[in-house]
């Protein structure tokens, strides 16, 4: 089956640092990913869309420079926490599809990162 | 904007019982609707979606559009069934692809 990766599983980082998390779709190709932050004991939140070869879109209120999102080949997408502080500390998702299976297939999420900014 | 709600945040039967884990929906559109599940230490994985009106791991799912739900349900639940399980919703058009997910239930089967 499908199987989505994340590294690092978990990250802890002083504030100020950025911190970059990967997200790869290990047997499929991804056209399209996405990026979910997770608080805890809370739902699954959509932070962005991320797009091979193109710009991401971010939903509202997610800011685009905080969270820098880069889909550069269809296996791999990037996401990077910009001068991060502790409330930026959470479970950041991602999910991806399979892009020849169509656009109506199922997504498959990562394990997930556990993101501590200190 | 759309919205899942599940109303249950946690959830406890014992073995054998019936189980319904409850989700209303707004939508404006027709959307599609989605069941994932998160066993203990493990990612989230697509457990039953509307379309495809299956039957997985004993679990059904029926989309409601007049009452705007989507409840899933199990005659007879196992212990195997504790997880944390999400409802989620696809809108159509160009937003397609976005899920927003429900808050989640927490699913504990008692021996």
């Amino acid at each position: 089956g499908a199987v989505v990766s994340q590294h690092p599983s978990r990250v802890i980082c002083k504030s100020g640092t950025s911190v970059k998390i990967e997200c790869r779709s290990l047997d499929f190709q991804a056209t399209t990913m996405f990026w979910y932050r997770q608080f805890p004991k809370q739902s699954l939140m959509l932070m962005a869309t991320s797009n091979e070869g193109s710009k991401a879109t971010y939903e509202q209120g997610v800011e685009k420079d905080k969270f820098l999102i880069n889909h550069a080949s269809l296996t791999l997408s990037t996401l990077t926490v910009t001068s991060a502080h502790p409330e930026d500390s959470s479970f950041y998702i991602c999910s991806a599809r399979d892009s020849l299976r169509g656009p109506y297939n199922e997504q498959f999420f990562g394990p997930g990162t556990r993101l501590t900014v200190l | 904007a759309q919205r899942v709600t599940q109303p249950e945040k946690l959830l406890s039967v014992f073995k054998g019982a019936p189980v319904e884990l409850k989700c209303n929906y707004s939508y404006s559109g027709s959307p599609e609707l989605f069941w994932y599940v998160q066993y203990s230490r493990q990612r989230l994985q697509l457990l039953l979606r509307h379309i495809s009106r299956e039957s997985i791991k004993g679990f059904t799912a029926d989309l409601n559009k007049g009452e705007t739900s989507f409840h899933l349900k199990k005659p007879f639940a196992q212990e195997e069934d504790s997880a944390m399980y999400y409802c989620a919703l696809q809108p159509g058009g160009t937003s397609y692809g976005k899920l927003t997910f429900g808050q989640g239930t927490i699913l504990t089967v008692h021996p």
